[in-house]
């Protein structure tokens, strides 16, 4: 039980395909976050979210397009993917925007995308 | 950039026993957070541990910090199978991002 919920939990796809990751947060904080979670990397983080405005986007391709109608949601568009992009898509919230690493984050348990 | 490095990179051990995993990083830190993953879930955070403390405890958790030798340990007493996970540092850098080490996987047999 976490607080956060990714739907869906697993997802294929084909390269040329469109579509969406969710997050939902319950626990009334206002920062959002996506990550990518490869084998034997370290996590990586795609986007960063403070209370609906995008604040941090670390070089991502465009193929990735996040979204955050709210503070409660988060969503992460998807199109045009390589299979470079199979990974487990992990979505983290914290009370507040993180200063200093002070802010515990929050995590869903994911969504695992498979890239035909 | 990766900031945390885990070690060892997995370790076995048998119910009841200490389990150790160290932490090391390359710059200058705030705070240090410690999270568990167990196997096809998200992260759990563990312990947040800030640059002017030197050990911190949580239940059967202890973690250490010497900001001297850029170095932090996670202790787990009395190991049971169910902390059988992938334990994670995480280290502020500059800005809002945390940075995730790549872990230590930790199998406790029974």
């Amino acid at each position: 039980e976490t607080g956060v919920t990714q739907t869906p939990r697993h997802l294929v796809m084909g390269m040329t395909n469109k579509k969406s990751l969710k997050c939902e947060q319950h626990l009334g904080h206002n920062a959002m976050y996506w990550y990518k979670q490869s084998a034997k990397k370290p996590l990586e983080l795609m986007f960063v979210y403070s209370l609906e405005e995008r604040v941090e986007n670390n070089s991502v391709p465009s193929r990735f397009s996040p979204e955050c109608p709210n503070s409660s949601h988060l969503f992460l568009h998807l199109h045009t993917l390589q299979p470079e992009d199979s990974a487990l898509y992990l979505c983290a919230s914290s009370q507040e925007l993180g200063q200093g690493g002070n802010q515990p984050q929050h995590f869903g348990d994911g969504t695992r995308l498979s890239i035909l | 950039s990766q900031q945390g490095e885990e070690d060892p990179q997995a370790l076995s051990i048998q119910e009841g026993e200490n389990a150790t995993m160290n932490c090391s990083y390359k710059t200058s830190i705030n705070n240090l957070q410690w999270y568990r993953q167990n196997s096809g879930r998200g992260l759990v955070h563990l312990i947040l541990i800030r640059s002017n403390e030197r050990e911190k405890h949580s239940g059967r958790l202890r973690v250490t910090l010497d900001t001297s030798k850029k170095s932090s340990s996670l202790l787990i007493t009395a190991s049971r199978a169910a902390d059988t996970a992938s334990y994670f540092c995480a280290t502020d850098q500059a800005g809002t991002a945390l940075i995730f080490g790549k872990g230590t996987t930790l199998s406790v047999s029974s």
